[in-house]
């Protein structure tokens, strides 16, 4: 039972490189996150898709996008990335009933 | 006042006292709680969650909500150095939500 399984673990990109992070479920789990954790700052939501099909902007979504491709897949996408960026990026999901996230491993990125 | 706050700490603890961890929270964030454990380097874990006032205990976990005061505690009994981590209280609100983080608290138990 893997959880919630995200690729890669780490990653340096360039300036103005795009990447897409992966997240995958095997939890049946309707709805999946994406947060970044930076320090001092704690976990903010960059993105989330309360159900198969749709996607909301959280607290900080400027410079990303994300995919929903599945009930498991969950992706989200720098199309340009920039120094600001470098974080460490987590992917959740829950039932979607209130019921408290399961957290993926997270992508450490660093961006130069 | 930010949604769910927690001091930063380092809170320590000799091994075998009881941890106490604090969090305030504002009106947005009232329905749900959850606390979360993370080691440095690694992810959240969920430990506990509390939705009504009260206690609710779990092994050497006790969470506490008071409503009226707008604060969430975790209580941990018989410390060890094992559970020298950051404790993440998160929030939310009524029906689906996403959850609103504290930046959370450093816990150093000593041997």
């Amino acid at each position: 039972n893997a959880g919630v399984t995200q690729t890669p673990k780490f990653q340096v990109l360039k300036t103005g490189q795009s990447m897409t992070l992966q997240c995958a479920q095997d939890m049946n789990h309707n709805s999946m996150y994406w947060y970044r954790q930076d320090p001092g700052m704690g976990l903010r939501l960059i993105y989330y898709s309360a159900s198969e099909g749709t996607t909301d902007k959280g607290e900080v979504p400027n410079g990303y996008n994300v995919s929903r491709l599945n009930k498991r897949e969950f992706s989200l996408r720098l199309e340009s990335a920039a120094p600001s960026q470098t974080s460490v990026y987590f992917c959740a999901s829950d039932p979607g009933q209130g019921g408290g996230y399961t957290f993926g491993s997270g992508t450490r990125l660093t961006v130069v | 006042q930010k949604e769910v706050e927690q001091n930063s700490g380092p809170l320590s603890v000799p091994e075998g006292a009881i941890a106490s961890l604090n969090c305030t929270y504002s009106d947005r964030v009232s329905q749900s709680f959850f606390w979360y454990r993370q080691y440095s380097g690694k992810s959240p874990e969920l430990i506990m969650s509390i939705y009504s006032n009260g206690d609710k205990e779990d092994g050497r976990f006790t969470a506490q909500l008071n409503k009226a005061s707008q604060y969430v505690s975790l209580l941990i009994r018989d410390s060890q150095p094992s559970d020298s981590a950051t404790y993440l209280c998160a929030g939310g609100s009524s029906g689906y939500s996403t959850l609103t983080f504290g930046k959370g608290t450093m816990l150093l138990v000593s041997p």
